[in-house]
């Protein structure tokens, strides 16, 4: 079936740094969904791209889905100790079945 | 409102025991779904549902079935548990149908087979 491959597995920064995760497709998507679960937590929706190119920005976290809709992008500006979770994309193929799916995720530590 | 609400929190089961994992959610969403969650696995879907009275197989059903009881509840049962099903269950609700909607998810349900 469609894979949704989501790259690194894992990322350790100093608070204050930046960290980017991404998020490829081998076939065009629908959409794209980004979910943030904290340790010991359950995946909270963070927000959803559907256009081409297109950019969306929440505070300190920026969003892109590509030009071709097959890839993704999650940029986090100066982090902080908040930001410790793992982030998931979750996104359907434009000729595939009804429900998303989701990448293995990048689990983000942030050591003070 | 509480969300999407599940039952038990954590279970331990021998191989070959059955047991069901309750879900339910006062949001009046019409679609449910049930992951199992593993390291380094992310989510995988099991069973969803669109809406009351219809079931779909997802990624990994082998071992499962569902329950769409009513609108609010739907239920995952495992037969025969096996070591493999050890894992972290999670319910999640949709309003509508289809991949645009935002998926809320349970607290999840933390089973260990031995």
């Amino acid at each position: 079936g469609q894979q949704v491959m989501q790259i690194p597995q894992y990322q350790h920064v100093q608070e204050g740094e930046d960290f980017t995760t991404y998020c490829n497709s081998s076939t065009t998507l629908s959409n794209i969904q980004w979910y943030k679960q904290r340790p010991g937590g359950h995946p909270v929706f963070l927000i959803q791209l559907v256009k081409s190119g297109e950019v969306k920005k929440q505070k300190r976290l920026t969003f892109q889905f590509g030009e071709a809709k097959k890839n993704s992008s999650l940029h986090i500006t100066a982090t902080q100790t908040t930001d410790v979770g793992t982030y998931f994309c979750a996104g359907r193929g434009t000729n595939s079945g009804y429900a998303l799916n989701f990448g293995k995720g990048t689990s983000l530590l942030v050591t003070p | 409102n509480a969300g999407v609400t599940q039952t038990p929190k954590f279970q331990v089961l021998k191989t070959g025991q059955s047991m069901t994992l309750q879900c339910a959610q006062d949001m009046n969403h019409n679609s449910m779904y049930w992951y199992r969650q593993d390291p380094g696995m992310g989510l995988r879907l099991i069973y969803y549902s669109a809406s009351e009275g219809t079931t779909d197989k997802g990624e990994v059903p082998n071992g499962y079935n569902v329950s769409r009881l009513n609108k609010r509840e739907f239920s995952l049962r495992l037969e025969s548990a096996a070591p493999s099903q050890t894992s972290v269950y999670f319910c999640a609700s949709t309003l509508g149908a289809g991949s645009y909607n935002e998926q809320f998810f349970g607290p999840g349900t933390r089973l260990t087979v031995l």
